[in-house]
């Protein structure tokens, strides 16, 4: 089973500030998958990237960055140069060798002018 | 190329009811995976579809049921609706059921019971 820990409830920012999103997972598989999901106002949720666990490389597109670090279960989303449009709560969801994927509570990230 | 479609977008029924939501998978997916979302809450998964079965349920009393179909679409059906149904239901799609492959979400059909 996988259990996931968003602490951050709610983050304001102001645009073109960086904002970094916290992710602790639990997990018992020894193989298993990183997923991180942006639901903005409208309800559907958009996949932004996944992480294989035996691949800890950091990797960064655009504007989005994230950092993987399996000694400490922990899967960092930051967002250099927010923008408002980055409004949204995103989730981080763990899934290990069975299909589904386990959501925490998500951040809510708020950007304002 | 479409994506995940569900239908319909918003649905109001009474304590008591049944309802069925539909979802049509992304081309070339054949694995349809159901989520309740509460408001404030993440998804919970429901259940997982392939090849027509149900191949994995989350916790979810039998009330909650599903159908997948030769075309790979699906249907939820909730039976004797309760007030606490009341959530965003969300369809998601994904190639051959692999725990490695990405589930590409719909944009959900809100369900509100009264």
């Amino acid at each position: 089973a996988q259990k996931v820990t968003q602490a951050q409830t709610e983050i304001s920012v102001v645009e073109k500030e960086d904002v970094t999103l916290d992710c602790v997972y639990e997990t018992r598989d020894t193989t298993y998958y990183l997923f991180w999901y942006k639901q903005p106002p409208s309800g559907e949720l958009v996949f932004l990237i996944r992480r294989n666990s035996f691949d800890e490389q950091n990797e960064i597109s655009g504007r989005y960055s994230w950092n993987f670090q399996k000694s400490t279960s922990s899967f960092n989303f930051t967002i250099t140069a927010s923008q408002v449009v980055d409004s949204a709560v995103y989730f981080c969801a763990p899934r290990g060798t069975a299909s589904k994927l386990t959501f925490g509570t998500g951040t809510r990230l708020q950007v304002t002018l | 190329d479409a994506g995940v479609t569900q239908s319909p977008t918003h649905l109001i029924k009474t304590r008591g009811q049944q309802v069925t939501l539909r979802c049509s998978p992304k081309s070339g997916h054949d694995t349809v995976s159901w989520y309740q979302q509460a408001l404030g809450q993440g998804p919970q998964f429901i259940f997982q579809y392939y090849e027509e079965e149900e191949r994995q349920r989350g916790n979810f009393p039998d009330r909650f049921s599903g159908h997948q179909f030769p075309n790979y679409s699906s249907e939820l059906n909730v039976n004797a609706l309760l007030l606490g149904d009341s959530a965003l239901y969300l369809c998601a799609s994904s190639p051959s059921g692999r725990a490695h492959y990405t589930q590409y979400f719909g944009p959900g059909t809100r369900l509100t019971v009264l």
